[in-house]
């Protein structure tokens, strides 16, 4: 079956505009997640979602950070006012749900800030 | 809270060698680990997963782990390389039952003809 796919697959922007980031995860995983990787370092969390609700949101590095969720399926990141240092691919994964079960990840959305 | 060392930055094989690769970790209650691979321009693939059943754990492509909790090491081995296993490699520990995943700096694998 197909797998969580990310949209777009590369984003260039400005300083100071607004990103949306989308993950379309495997359909039936009620558990969402999203990561960000900065360049030579490893994943870091930054909010999951169980359904529509994100019980966890300690990840996000700033309040210009946000995502939701809509329809236990699509889920939209968004950043406010980006700087540079925000510049890195942001990978989203789902689950079957929250906990052991293996998170499969997308491709991630490559973000450039200039 | 978890977290994980990836001993190496950098390994670099002959095809047809063995590979090894280097992980120690630190979990508050027992640990779920987890290797992935990301292969360029790709999404991260789970290679092999531990939830304390056997401590040596089979994954694909050949890969497989053993689970020292004396050590608290999670090592990843393959016995001959194939230049498609030139890829990034990223030990992950989460306490079991725990959603958050914590991912190492990752190990960049070289296969040399």
């Amino acid at each position: 079956g197909a797998g969580v796919s990310q949209s777009p697959s590369n984003k260039v922007t400005e300083k100071g505009k607004d990103v949306e980031l989308r993950c379309d995860p495997i359909s039936g995983h009620t558990a969402l997640y999203w990561y960000r990787q900065r360049l030579g370092q490893g994943l870091e969390f930054l909010i999951y979602f169980q359904g529509n609700s994100a019980p966890d949101k300690s990840g996000l590095p700033s309040d210009r950070f946000s995502a939701e969720r809509t329809g236990e399926s699509v889920s939209t990141l968004t950043i406010q006012r980006t700087q540079q240092e925000d510049s890195a691919v942001y990978l989203c994964a789902s689950s079957l749900y929250a906990g052991t079960d293996t998170q499969y990840f997308g491709p991630g959305t490559r973000l450039t800030v200039l | 809270a978890q977290s994980v060392t990836q001993l190496d930055s950098h390994v670099s094989v002959s095809e047809g060698t063995p590979v090894l690769l280097r992980c120690n970790y630190s979990s508050s209650y027992s640990p779920s680990l987890f290797w992935y691979v990301q292969h360029p321009n790709k999404g991260l693939q789970l290679l092999l997963k531990y939830t304390s059943a056997a401590t040596l754990v089979k994954g694909i492509n050949g890969f497989e782990a053993e689970f020292k909790k004396s050590e608290t090491s999670f090592h990843l081995t393959k016995p001959s390389a194939h230049m498609s296993d030139a890829a990034e490699y990223f030990c992950v520990v989460s306490d079991q039952n725990d959603y958050k995943l914590s991912f190492g700096a990752g190990t960049t694998v070289t296969v040399r003809a």
